[in-house]
C-alpha cells in the first residue's frame, strides 16, 4: 500500500466552474477525513466518513461543497460554482476506526490537491 | 475562536542544539494532543502524541511536554538535524476523530 493518494495534485480553474477531487485512502482504513489548508493556517476540518456514512460536516462546508464515499472506499470532494476564496490545499486523510489507535497514532494524510481559482 | 495557538511563526536553530516548539490551547476538553511535521508539497505526517493525563511523552529525539494548568505544550527535538527543517503543527482533539490544528511553526535547522 502506497499510503493515501490524492488526485489531481494541482487544479487551476476559472471562477464559477465545478471541480472534483479524488482521495484513495489506505485500504484497511475505515475512516476518511477532508481538511482544507490556506496560506499561513493549519489544516481545518471539513468532513468525516466512517465507511460510507458521512458523520459530520463543518460549517466551513457550504452547500456548494459535497463529499461522497461510495462503498466505503475512495472519496470525492466536489465544489460547485467555485469562488476565489475556495483557493486552498485540500487534504484527505484516513485512519483505522479504533479510538485508541487514532488518538495515539493520528491519521495518515495524503499530499493534497492544490486548488487555484482564477 | 482559535483554540490552538502557535505564537512563533518561525524558529532557527543550529544543528546539534535543542529545538523547542511551543503551543497553547484554550479548550479544556481536549484529551489528546498531537504534533505533525509538514515538508513542502507533502501532507502532514504524524510525529508524536500525548494524552491529557500524562505530562511527558518521549520518542527518540522527540519529547512532548504538557502543562495542563497552563494549557501549554511543547515539543523538544534533541539533537536537531537539518532534516528536521519543516513546518510543525500541534493539534488537539476531544472527539478523537476531529483535530483542531494550530497555525504552525517553521523550523529551520542550520548546518
Amino acid at each position: 500500500d502506497t499510503g493515501v493518494s490524492q488526485n489531481p495534485r494541482h487544479k487551476i480553474t476559472k471562477r464559477g466552474q465545478n471541480v472534483t477531487f479524488r482521495c484513495d485512502p489506505i485500504s484497511e482504513h475505515n475512516r476518511l477525513y477532508w481538511y482544507r489548508q490556506t496560506l499561513g493556517q493549519g489544516p481545518e476540518f471539513l468532513t468525516y466518513f466512517q465507511n460510507e456514512a458521512q458523520l459530520e460536516k463543518s460549517r466551513l462546508l457550504s452547500d456548494r461543497f459535497s463529499a461522497e464515499r461510495p462503498k466505503g472506499s475512495f472519496s470525492t470532494l466536489e465544489i460547485q460554482r467555485t469562488e476565489q476564496g475556495d483557493s486552498a490545499m485540500y487534504l484527505c486523510a484516513s485512519s483505522l476506526g479504533s479510538e485508541a489507535a487514532l488518538s495515539r497514532y493520528g491519521y495518515t494524510f495524503g499530499s493534497g490537491t492544490r486548488l487555484t481559482v482564477v | 475562536d482559535q483554540q490552538v495557538k502557535q505564537n512563533s511563526p518561525s524558529l532557527s536553530v543550529q544543528e546539534g542544539r535543542i529545538s523547542i516548539l511551543n503551543c497553547d490551547y484554550t479548550n479544556s476538553m481536549f484529551d489528546y494532543f498531537l504534533w505533525y511535521k509538514k515538508y513542502p508539497a507533502e501532507g502532514p505526517t504524524f510525529l508524536i502524541s500525548i494524552s491529557s493525563i500524562k505530562d511527558k511523552n518521549e520518542d527518540g529525539r522527540f519529547t512532548v511536554f504538557l502543562n495542563k494548568s497552563a494549557k501549554h505544550l511543547s515539543l523538544h527535538i534533541v539533537p536537531s538535524q537539518p532534516g528536521d527543517s519543516a513546518v510543525y503543527f500541534c493539534a488537539g482533539t476531544s472527539g478523537t476523530y476531529k483535530y483542531i490544528f494550530g497555525t504552525g511553526t517553521r523550523l529551520k535547522v542550520l548546518a
